[in-house]
Parts: C-alpha cells; structure tokens; sequence
C-alpha cells in the first residue's frame, strides 16, 4: 500500500473552510484514498473517500488532484468539534489484504 | 443496534499474565480487525478476519492471537503480557469491501506493569 505523508497539526478559525492536505506521490491505480478522524479517547470515525473523481457528502469535499498523487480534504464550516486527529490512508480496493494502514495523521485544531 | 462493542474499558496486568479482549459487532459485518494506538502514535493494525475462521496478521501481530469462530465475535488474546503491550486497542468492523465504512469500538485501554 502507498504511504501517505500529511502536516503534523493545522490550525483553522472556527466557521471558516479547513483544508487538510496529504500527499500519496507512490499511489497505484487500484488504490482509493480514505480519510478518517479521531477525536480525543474516542475510536476513529469514517469520513470519507475516493479513487480519481472528487467527492462530497453531509460531512466534507475530498478533491483529488488529477495525478492522484495529493488529495485535500475540506470542512467547509469548522466547529469546535472538528478538532480531532484526521487521517489520510491509501490502499488497494479487495484483494488479498483488505486493511487499512493508519499513519499519525494531522491535528487539525479549531479554534474560537 | 449497538454497532461494535469491546470489554473491559480499562484493565491492568501484571507482566506474563494472560488475558483477552472482547469485541463484538451486531452489524453481520464479514471484516472485523484489531489496531493498537499508542501515545503521540497513529494506529496499528494487529490482525484482521476476512470472515469466519479466517485470520491473518497486520503490521504488529508479535505476542497476540486472535480467532474467529462466528461473524459476530472477534477476541485479541494476550498470551504472556508485556509492558511493551501498554496500549489503547482498537477494534472494528466492515460490511465487506474495503470501500465500506469501517466502525470503530470504544476502545480498551490495557496498562502491563
């Protein structure tokens, strides 16, 4: 599965767009882009993904650039309770392994 | 439903005790796998299950076991605890292709003294 290397924290204003980048440079044309989140103590929570089209749902856009080989995803509206750990995994539709690998992701921080 | 559970919420071992953690999911989901998280860390997959009687390891399986006798159940047993295996363990669970949502529990949170 490619690697995946994201900022370590991001600050954002409450109310406005958080943009959260990552890069996936070595991402092959079978495997999806996953973001998922973790706010603090609790378990991770799925977001969103994508394979090559840009993608939007009740939670956030995830826009992948046409390469592949950076993807973003948009809060358009932070809340305070958008502070959480965000994730961005690559990995292969089915086959064989069917997991998903966990980076340290970025600490987006909402503030007030 | 009450999605994926997982007992005890906390616990504390002494090193070379044995132990298991429970998970259960109420989804019929097929996929159920196990992370570990550790302080300042990301997560990291232990072992994962395809299915019934299907198991296979992720990135850390050293000093854990796991099985799969129903859908429903997907126990992390640790066979002689270490105090490298202080964590917050994770389990979750999916319908069946990767593309599904993955549900997370609530998490254990072990201490090995």
């Amino acid at each position: 599965d490619a690697k995946t290397t994201q900022p370590t924290s991001m600050d954002c204003a409450e109310g406005r767009a958080a943009n959260l980048p990552c890069n996936h440079s070595t991402i092959s044309g079978n495997e999806y882009v996953y973001w998922y989140r973790q706010i603090h103590s609790q378990g991770p929570q799925y977001i969103i993904h994508g394979l090559k089209n840009n993608e939007t749902n009740e939670m956030a856009s995830l826009i992948i650039t046409e390469d592949r080989k950076s993807s973003t995803l948009i809060l358009p509206h932070a809340t305070l309770r958008d502070t959480a750990v965000y994730y961005c995994i690559v990995s292969s539709y089915g086959g064989a392994t069917n997991k998903l690998i966990f980076g340290t992701g970025t600490l987006l921080a909402v503030q007030p | 439903n009450a999605g994926v559970t997982q007992t005890p919420k906390f616990q504390v071992l002494k090193t070379g005790q044995s132990m298991t953690l429970q998970c259960a999911q109420d989804m019929n989901h097929e996929y159920m796998s196990w992370y570990r998280q550790d302080p300042g860390m990301g997560l990291r997959l232990i072992h994962y299950s395809v299915g019934a009687g299907i198991t296979d390891q992720g990135e850390v399986p050293n000093g854990y076991n796991v099985s799969r006798s129903t859908t429903e159940d997907f126990p992390l047993r640790l066979l002689s605890a270490a105090p490298s295996q202080t964590s917050v363990y994770f389990c979750a669970s999916r319908a069946g292709q990767l593309t599904d949502t993955q549900y997370f529990g609530p998490g254990t949170r072990l201490t090995v003294l």
